[in-house]
């Protein structure tokens, strides 16, 4: 029982467009939500993150929302650029401070 | 970049060996942890450390050993690999528990014959 849902295993989006992806959990307890960003062969790497007491975090290009009564949350990249083309994936907190992960969106930025 | 680094990167063995991954870091994080990465299962929690002698056991640690004799060093075991084992491992690290900046090292794609 995938705790963590990513259900989209790709997403095709035009450059400069906004690309966004997506996130559902299950479990209210979460208490941090987290994106990681991973090239092929490469660690994942840290993009952002948002506390469960807010609804939105910004950086850069890059913004999450958090949409707690759907137990939802959303990574929206603008304007979207081909390096950006990679696998997010969402990971969320649990009480026992683990990541709970998603298992992934693969993102292809057409130029 | 963070300092770790995962040895082997690449690793054939066949069913019932033993195998041994290296982490290794130097930046002096007092976290550290293992992950598999699944097709469909993004990454899940094998072990991890909160120091050395001290760790735990992750959400799927059944057939995985760890030990951590050195600060710097985190080895995960597989006492008898399965081909059920076939992931790719990833090692990171982290100053606080479970925070934000967890760093990765770059995988060990590790296939059970």
């Amino acid at each position: 029982d995938q705790q963590v849902k990513q259900n989209s295993p790709s997403l095709s989006v035009q450059e400069g467009r906004i690309s966004i992806l997506n996130c559902d959990y299950t479990n209210s307890m979460f208490d941090y939500f987290l994106w990681y960003k991973k090239y092929p062969a490469e660690g994942p790497t840290f993009l952002i993150s948002i506390s469960s007491i807010k609804d939105k975090n910004e950086d850069g290009r890059f913004t999450v929302f958090l949409n707690k009564s759907a137990k939802h949350l959303s990574l929206h990249i603008v304007p979207s650029q081909p390096g950006d083309s990679a696998v997010y994936f969402c990971a969320s907190r649990d009480s026992n401070y683990q990541l709970i992960w998603g298992a992934g969106t693969k993102l292809i930025i057409k130029p | 970049d963070a300092g770790i680094t995962q040895s082997p990167r690449h690793k054939v063995t066949e069913t019932g060996t033993p195998v041994t991954l290296r982490c290794h870091q130097t930046e002096n994080h007092r976290y550290m942890y293992w992950y598999r990465q699944d097709p469909g299962h993004g990454l899940r929690l094998i072990h991890y450390s909160y120091g050395v002698k001290d760790t735990d056991k992750g959400e799927v640690s059944d057939g995985y050993s760890v030990s951590r004799s050195k600060t710097e060093d985190f080895l995960l075991t597989l006492e008898s690999a399965t081909s059920s084992q076939t992931s790719v491992y990833f090692c990171a690290i982290s100053a606080v528990r479970m925070n934000t900046e967890a760093f990765f090292g770059q995988g060990t794609r590790l296939t059970v014959v």
